[in-house]
């Protein structure tokens, strides 16, 4: 079945950096955009940006520019979210789902827990 | 960028009950305007995509209808496995936006 798998949980300080990956299967994985959505504990979801697996091409949410980096291995069928200058507001479920613009997003990742304390 | 509002942000309602929830864009997004379900420590779950198609595999007693700036998200009786929080999503243009979400609790 179609299925986006994710990395565990993180644990950062403050000004570290983080990488999240989310591994599809069940699909051609560069037929299919994968974006980033993130949620604070009790808060809403707020849309990250995405990536094409296909050619590598990138829109990213501005409140994240310069901060964010999507990439992808597409021997591996893997895409990953690096997030870097962390601040305790970046503490969050990050989770990766497949579609875009245009589209709906369908399946979801089970989401990975990035924790931002001193 | 889009501003997706939802209305109401709360709702306590009975098993049985018929439910309605909106979704109001600050632009035409056309109809592309996607539903989602999500439960407690789980990711969401698409149940409506453009306005009106339902999801394979959701219950007949979800739909939506809609099209420019307003929508509406049905279920039209209550089940106990529906209670949850409910989200509304643009994918007309960058940056997608969500609404603030409807969290739907049991009366």
């Amino acid at each position: 079945q179609v299925q986006l798998v994710q990395s565990g949980a993180e644990v950062k300080k403050p000004g570290a950096s983080v990488k999240v990956s989310c591994k599809a299967s069940g699909y051609t994985f560069t037929g299919y955009d994968i974006n980033w959505v993130r949620q604070a504990t009790g808060q809403g979801l707020e849309w990250m940006g995405w990536m094409s697996p296909n050619s590598g091409n990138t829109g990213y949410a501005q409140k994240f520019q310069g901060r964010v980096t999507m990439t992808r291995k597409t021997s591996i069928s893997t895409a990953y979210m690096e997030l870097s200058s962390l601040r305790s507001e970046d503490t969050a479920v990050y989770y990766c789902a497949r579609g875009g613009s245009g589209s709906w997003f369908d399946p979801w990742g089970q989401g990975t827990l990035v924790t931002v304390s001193s | 960028d889009i501003q997706m509002t939802q209305s109401p942000s709360s709702l306590s309602a009975s098993v049985g009950d018929r439910v309605t929830i909106t979704c109001r864009a600050s632009q035409s997004i056309s109809s592309y305007l996607n539903w989602y379900q999500q439960k407690p420590g789980k990711a969401p779950k698409v149940l409506i995509y453009v306005a009106s198609s339902l999801q394979s595999g959701v219950p007949s007693r979800f739909s939506g209808s809609g099209s420019g700036t307003d929508f509406i998200l049905t279920i039209s009786s209550l089940q106990p496995e529906d209670f949850a929080t409910y989200y509304c999503q643009q994918t007309y243009s960058t940056p997608i936006t969500f609404g603030q979400g409807t969290r739907l609790e049991i009366k």
